[in-house]
């Protein structure tokens, strides 16, 4: 079975830092895999997703992911955190006929 | 503006009256689907549909229902709710072409906050 595992649910940067989201998944076949972030009280926005073209993803906003098949890991990246970018990340595997979420993970940015 | 819009976007109720929260897209999207979403478990989907008169069961859709008769539309119903769908629900829908969620990008509506007494 298919499953998407975020392994942190709370990450702190301060503004200016790199931003590290991690994420593994399980398949039995090559997936394809999201990010989604929701920011309070919004609904989700697509910020990047995979589907085999390329192993590293640009998304919206300066955040990219790369798709490492040896570590089965699906990372969210961004050089410089910005204070918007304070928000809930969910890392989403595509299945057959239904999305896979993650837990999620709460991004916090200080000043 | 492409959207999707839910209704209402927040909802106090009590047990057993039963409530239906609306969904509606323009986009002239084939899937649509249902999720709630608690705290610590990320989004588990309730329902959902690839087309017109096509629904199907999700994760966790005891107590739910839904209908598919117009292409834009797919109300969420709860015909007894009960305090433990206290939750927040997003409607999302995609194009659902031959990879459906696989590949789709799957665009939400802002939420609907029920709260249960």
């Amino acid at each position: 079975a298919q499953s998407v595992t975020q392994l942190d649910s709370h990450v702190s940067v301060s503004e200016g830092t790199p931003v590290l989201l991690r994420c593994n998944y399980s398949s039995s076949y090559s997936p394809s895999l999201f990010w989604y972030v929701q920011h309070p009280n919004k609904g989700l926005q697509l910020l990047l997703k995979y589907t085999s073209a390329a192993t590293l993803v640009k998304g919206i906003n300066g955040f990219e992911a790369e798709f490492k098949k040896s570590e089965t890991s699906f990372h969210l990246t961004k050089p410089s955190a910005h204070m918007s970018d304070a928000a809930e990340y969910f890392c989403v595997g595509g299945g057959t006929d239904k999305l896979i979420f993650g837990t999620g993970t709460r991004l916090q940015v200080f000043p | 503006e492409a959207q999707v819009t839910q209704n209402p976007r927040y909802l106090i109720t009590v047990t057993g009256k039963k409530l239906t929260v609306t969904c509606s897209q323009n986009m002239n999207h084939e899937y649509m689907s249902w999720y709630r979403q608690d705290p610590g478990l990320g989004l588990r989907q309730i329902y959902y549909s690839m087309n017109v008169e096509v629904t199907d069961k999700g994760d966790v859709p005891e107590g739910y229902k839904v209908s598919r008769k117009e292409k834009r539309n797919f109300p969420l119903i709860l015909e007894s709710p009960s305090p433990n769908q206290t939750s927040l629900y997003f409607c999302a829908s995609s194009l659902g072409l031959a990879d459906l969620a696989s590949t789709d990008t799957q665009y939400f509506g802002p939420g609907t906050r029920l709260t249960v007494l």
